[in-house]
């Protein structure tokens, strides 16, 4: 089983619409959870961290499921910038380094 | 602008050779990273260095090796490029290891013919 696992999608999803991603994570003891994005063929940046009351950011909410060992991305009234691949990081078992999921692919078309 | 420079770009090079990919960050962060991306595959950690004169083994440390003379540069060595090793590298800073926000260079498309 892999550390971090993300559905790939692709997420195909009207502008306006409400769109959801999950991802799960197989060490129990992870304590740091951050969801990235990346534009095609660019470099991931930081979108927001997952706290364990959640985090909302905007348009944007992060939760954490600890119990299922999931964490969430909420992105409410999708616009066409959103568009972009979203992954996924979960602090990893060696040391505190990030291991990333293979990320979620969202599309919003008009 | 601060932040992360990566060199090459992009670079094609025959199997056999030796190649290293450079990565200078003016933030001085202590942490640094490199990562390659594979379809399919996500980010996966090479090497890291906690701080200027440490390094360690990520997850696919085989055949790459690195140096952290200072704190500004971590250039990574391919000893004896394969095939395999054809992917886009990315360069990444963190202020410290044990913070989660990680700041990427823009990446090096790397094929080995």
């Amino acid at each position: 089983r892999k550390e971090v696992e993300q559905d790939p999608g692709p997420f195909n999803v009207p502008e306006g619409a409400t769109v959801a991603f999950n991802c799960t994570y197989s060490n129990s003891a992870s304590q740091s959870f951050f969801w990235y994005r990346q534009d095609c063929r660019k470099e991931p940046k930081l979108l927001m961290s997952v706290y364990s009351s959640g985090n909302e950011d905007g348009r944007f909410t992060a939760q954490l499921n600890r119990a299922s060992q999931y964490i969430s991305l909420l992105i409410r009234d999708s616009k066409l910038s959103d568009s972009a691949t979203y992954l996924c990081a979960v602090n990893a078992e060696y040391g505190n380094k990030l291991v990333f999921g293979a990320g979620t692919i969202l599309r919003v078309k008009s | 602008i601060a932040g992360i420079t990566q060199a090459p770009t992009s670079q094609i090079l025959a199997a056999g050779r030796r190649m290293t990919l450079r990565c200078t960050q003016d933030m001085r962060h202590n942490a640094m990273y490199w990562y390659r991306q594979d379809l399919g595959l996500g980010l996966r950690l090479i090497h890291y260095s906690n701080t200027a004169g440490t390094t360690g083994k990520g997850e696919v440390p085989d055949g790459y090796s690195v140096s952290r003379a200072n704190t500004d540069d971590f250039p990574l060595t391919l000893a004896s490029a394969v095939p395999s090793q054809t992917s886009v590298y990315f360069c990444a800073s963190s202020r410290d290891v044990n913070t989660g926000e990680l700041f990427f260079g823009e990446g090096s498309r790397l094929t080995v013919l």
